[in-house]
């Protein structure tokens, strides 16, 4: 029972460097999405790709791009890391929007 | 967008009830309501979620105000497990509006 796999779980950075993280789920899903948690709040939205070949942008899109690899992979990427990026990340499926997400478990960035 | 209001914090004792509160005055007509739940150091998973009618599933019961103005999130019978961060969220076509969510403590 995979579900939807993040990597890596724990990276850190220093500013400046780029990064991708990366995302895959096995559900069949149409819908897949990344959000960013910063400590004491609720998921903030990135951008999010409801079927394959689309992304759009979330809440918070600056200093992120995307790819939509393919129907199981999403990644994120990080072009030029700023200390304001640390946070946990989490990449989310569902089988179409508005239907019930699932979550991996984050992936921890830390940016010195 | 619209917003939700909860609690920062509930206890409960454990094999009790618990209802946990949820205030959105300024949710639109086609605005679902999600409940999601957050245990240490994990991603969220979904609980429940409805429009209009109360819903139940196997691991809660929603009850939604006939004015759409407040929810419960009703966890009949709260074990140790059941300690998490509870988010009561509003889904807007594709993205969910996140609050800072309900922490909730069971005692044995």
């Amino acid at each position: 029972n995979a579900g939807v796999t993040q990597t890596p779980k724990f990276q850190v950075l220093k500013t400046g460097q780029s990064m991708t993280l990366q995302c895959a789920q096995d559900m069949n899903h149409n819908s897949m999405y990344w959000y960013r948690q910063d400590p004491g709040m609720g998921l903030r939205l990135i951008y999010y790709s409801a079927s394959e070949g689309t992304t759009d942008k979330g809440e918070v899109p600056n200093g992120y791009n995307v790819s939509r690899l393919n129907k199981r992979e999403f990644s994120l990427r990080l072009e030029s890391a700023a200390p304001s990026q640390t946070s946990v990340y989490f990449c989310a499926s569902s089988e179409a929007g508005g239907q019930p997400q699932h979550f991996g478990d984050g992936t921890r960035l830390s940016i010195l | 967008d619209a917003k939700t209001t909860q609690p920062n914090s509930m206890e409960s004792n454990e094999e009790e009830p618990v209802h946990l509160p949820c205030n959105h005055s300024t949710i639109s007509g086609t605005d679902y309501i999600h409940w999601y739940r957050q245990l240490p150091s994990q991603g969220p998973e979904y609980v429940i979620h409805g429009l209009t009618s109360n819903v139940n599933n196997r691991m809660a019961s929603l009850a939604i105000a006939e004015d759409r103005k407040s929810s419960t999130l009703i966890l009949h019978r709260a074990t140790l497990r059941d300690a998490a961060v509870y988010y009561c969220i509003l889904r807007s076509n594709y993205q969910l509006i996140w609050g800072a969510g309900t922490k909730l403590i069971i005692k044995p």
